[in-house]
């Protein structure tokens, strides 16, 4: 497998800053995305990299560590509708897509 | 069409009948990506197409399990005598694929499947 490891869940206040951390197998590695899925519903697209460095794009940044294998998504500003599922997803150079098995992130007022 | 349409969107069915799950993707999209995910559980991977070729099947949980995509568009999910652990939401999603790197995959709202 891809060994794709984040944390099962993470609690935070409204307001506050939460980071999730993701590891994966660098093997084939070819772009690492960050996808969000609120219950009942479909994953959506947040973020997508593929070189070292931060992306921030709002409230949301996406950081990545090629020979680490490590990413992580940081949630700032956090609001109650930020409760979902956050899914670290590896792509591999022959195209397919290996997701985690998503981070729950829990908003409390 | 403009996302990814997956039908039936919900579907129930009895112990041992066969179903047909459909998924039409974004047109232009080569890679078609079937997962399926039980409740309150993460996504598991069943199969990847490019084109019409599955380089990668090894998430099919048996051989009640088959898929195909004909002219590089429409796939079809096949499972034969269903059984009551078939039941989850079954999650199709596409992207451009192709030479280069990857890109963002749009997934569709998902078939339902009971198995009652």
């Amino acid at each position: 497998g891809q060994n794709i490891d984040q944390p099962t869940e993470m609690t935070a206040t409204e307001g506050a800053i939460v980071q999730i951390n993701c590891t994966y197998q660098t093997s084939g590695f070819n772009g690492l995305f960050w996808y969000q899925q609120h219950a009942g519903e479909a994953p959506t697209f947040l973020s997508y990299n593929v070189l070292d460095g931060l992306e921030e794009k709002g409230r949301f940044s996406s950081f990545l560590s090629r020979s680490k294998g490590y990413s992580y998504l940081l949630l700032k500003e956090l609001q109650m509708k930020d409760s979902a599922s956050y899914l670290c997803v590896k792509g591999s150079n022959d195209y397919k897509l290996s997701f985690g098995a998503g981070t729950t992130v829990t908003v409390r007022a | 069409g403009a996302g990814v349409s997956q039908s039936p969107s919900n579907k129930v069915t009895e112990k041992g009948k066969d179903v047909e799950l459909r998924c039409d993707p974004i047109s232009g999209h080569t890679a078609l990506y079937w997962y399926r995910q039980s409740l309150g559980q993460g996504l598991e991977f069943l199969i990847y197409f490019q084109g019409n070729s599955a380089p990668d099947k090894s998430g099919l949980p048996s051989d009640r399990f088959s898929a195909e995509r004909t002219g590089g568009s429409v796939s079809t999910l096949t499972i034969q005598r269903t059984q009551q652990e078939d039941s989850a939401v079954y999650l199709c999603a596409s992207s451009l694929g192709g030479e280069g790197l990857n890109t963002e995959a749009f997934f569709g709202q998902g078939t339902r499947l009971t198995v009652v």
